[in-house]
């Protein structure tokens, strides 16, 4: 149980377009999600805290109008990456909360490639 | 963004030796979790713990829940080439979004 699936797992995109990442729980229902952004061989960045059905909190130093985080369901959450440039090229991971184990559990990673 | 001190950042091991790395902040958490990550692969749990002081094991593995909260261990015994990869300590903050922070990570490496 507990299986958190993010979709797509690689993207290459050109300059200024924008690129959305999906994250799905599963088998279980997910009031918050938590997105992060991990640079190579560095540990994981929160990016913004998704709640269903509301706004997402975004990290200092995180622009919200850059990074459009969704939460439209138990069991879905998107982050949009708009106007995509070079230096947004990383690896984004999404995890969703299991509040009856008061854990995370994390998608496989998504890997963004801008040109 | 916030972020916490884990060390040692990168060890290069023997098969069959033990493993300690430890996580220590300057603030309180309400829960500890560690997580092992593969190359380009998300974190996969290991071991979550919810009390000061707890203790809990899982097969090889042993972590604890500093009685300050503010710190806590990861021991890997009799290690094995598997156990290759980068391992990630988290605090749940005690307030706000009780959002979780991620620690600088421990590159392990096994010699065979």
């Amino acid at each position: 149980g507990a299986v958190v699936s993010q979709h797509p797992s690689r993207v290459i995109c050109k300059s200024g377009t924008s690129v959305k990442i999906e994250c799905r729980s599963l088998d279980f229902q997910a009031t918050t999600m938590f997105w992060y952004r991990q640079f190579p061989k560095k540990s994981l960045m929160l990016m913004a805290t998704s709640n269903e059905g509301s706004k997402a909190t975004y990290e200092q130093g995180v622009e919200k109008d850059k990074f459009l985080i969704n939460h439209a369901s138990l069991t879905l959450s998107t982050l949009t990456v708009t106007s995509a440039h070079p230096e947004d090229s990383s690896f984004y991971i999404c995890s969703a909360q299991r509040l009856e184990a008061n854990v995370l559990t994390f998608g496989a990673g998504s890997r963004l490639t801008v040109l | 963004g916030q972020q916490l001190n884990q060390s040692p950042q990168s060890m290069f091991i023997q098969e069959g030796e033990d493993v300690s790395m430890n996580c220590t902040s300057s603030s309180i958490f309400n829960t500890w979790l560690w997580y092992k990550q593969d190359p380009g692969e998300g974190p996969v749990l290991l071991i979550a713990l919810y009390k000061a002081g707890e203790l809990t094991s899982n097969g090889r593995l042993t972590a604890q829940f500093g009685i300050t909260r503010k710190d806590s261990f990861l021991n890997i015994s009799a290690s094995i080439p598997s156990d290759v990869g980068i391992y990630f300590c988290a605090g749940q903050v005690t307030s706000g979004t009780y959002k979780y922070i991620f620690g600088t990570g421990t590159r392990l490496k096994v010699l065979a």
